[in-house]
């Protein structure tokens, strides 16, 4: 299996802008979940997507943010009005079946000035 | 509710020293747990996993771990560290539940010096 792809790896960008991150799931994996990771701290979770329905969204999900899987394979995440607070690396994973683990892209690091 | 809290936000050991990075869990339902690791720059890679089955471990590039129910405890070991091994490393927790997020303790720094 190719593993799972994010895009872009790296993004600056000024405070109030509208940024788009892309995540591919490795090949024919129905779940996928995003993540952000701030400095210091694990990963903290989202949104999971199975299939091209999203399930589950944490409260940390704000109203600027929002995720689509418009075809069950792909998926990305907009922030909106993007604030320095939202400075992380963005973490996509994925799973497929019975499985327990999830597999982790190399994240988006999202740098707002 | 879930919740992982890893002792120690850093350990430092000499290569060819133990390992023994610490994670314990609290779960109201019966947990399976993960130990991840990462390097600079890259995303999480899977250690080794505990899901009900046996209670001891074993994953990738030397790592164990061993589940103690009565200690809520699953802490990470190797018996000689190299110094590949400097990395980051999470502790994390979920349920038996297909969907169900993984909960990730803060993390533990180590580093191994020569």
């Amino acid at each position: 299996d190719t593993g799972v792809s994010q895009d872009p790896r790296h993004k600056i960008t000024k405070r109030g802008q509208n940024v788009t991150f892309r995540c591919d799931p490795i090949s024919e994996h129905n779940r996928l979940y995003w993540y952000r990771q701030t400095l210091g701290q694990g990963p903290e979770f989202l949104t999971y997507f199975q299939n091209e329905a999203q399930l589950e969204k944490s409260r940390l999900l704000s109203d600027r943010f929002s995720a689509e899987r418009p075809k069950g394979s792909f998926s990305t995440l907009e922030i909106q009005r993007t604030e320095q607070g939202d400075s992380a690396m963005y973490l996509c994973a994925s799973t497929s079946g019975s499985r327990s683990e999830q597999y982790f892209g190399p994240g988006t690091r999202l740098t707002v000035t | 509710a879930q919740s992982v809290t890893q002792l120690g936000s850093h350990v430092s050991v000499s290569e060819g020293a133990l390992v023994l990075l610490r994670c314990n869990y609290s779960s109201s339902v019966p947990p399976y747990l993960f130990w991840y690791v990462q390097y600079p720059n890259q995303g999480l890679q899977l250690l080794l996993k505990y899901t009900s089955a046996a209670t001891l471990v074993k994953g990738i590039n030397g790592f164990e771990a061993e589940f103690k129910k009565s200690e809520t405890s699953f802490h990470l070991t190797k018996p000689s560290a190299h110094m590949s091994d400097a990395a980051e490393y999470f502790c994390a927790v979920s349920t038996n539940q297909a969907g169900t997020a993984l909960i990730f303790g803060k993390g533990t720094t180590l580093s191994v010096s020569s």
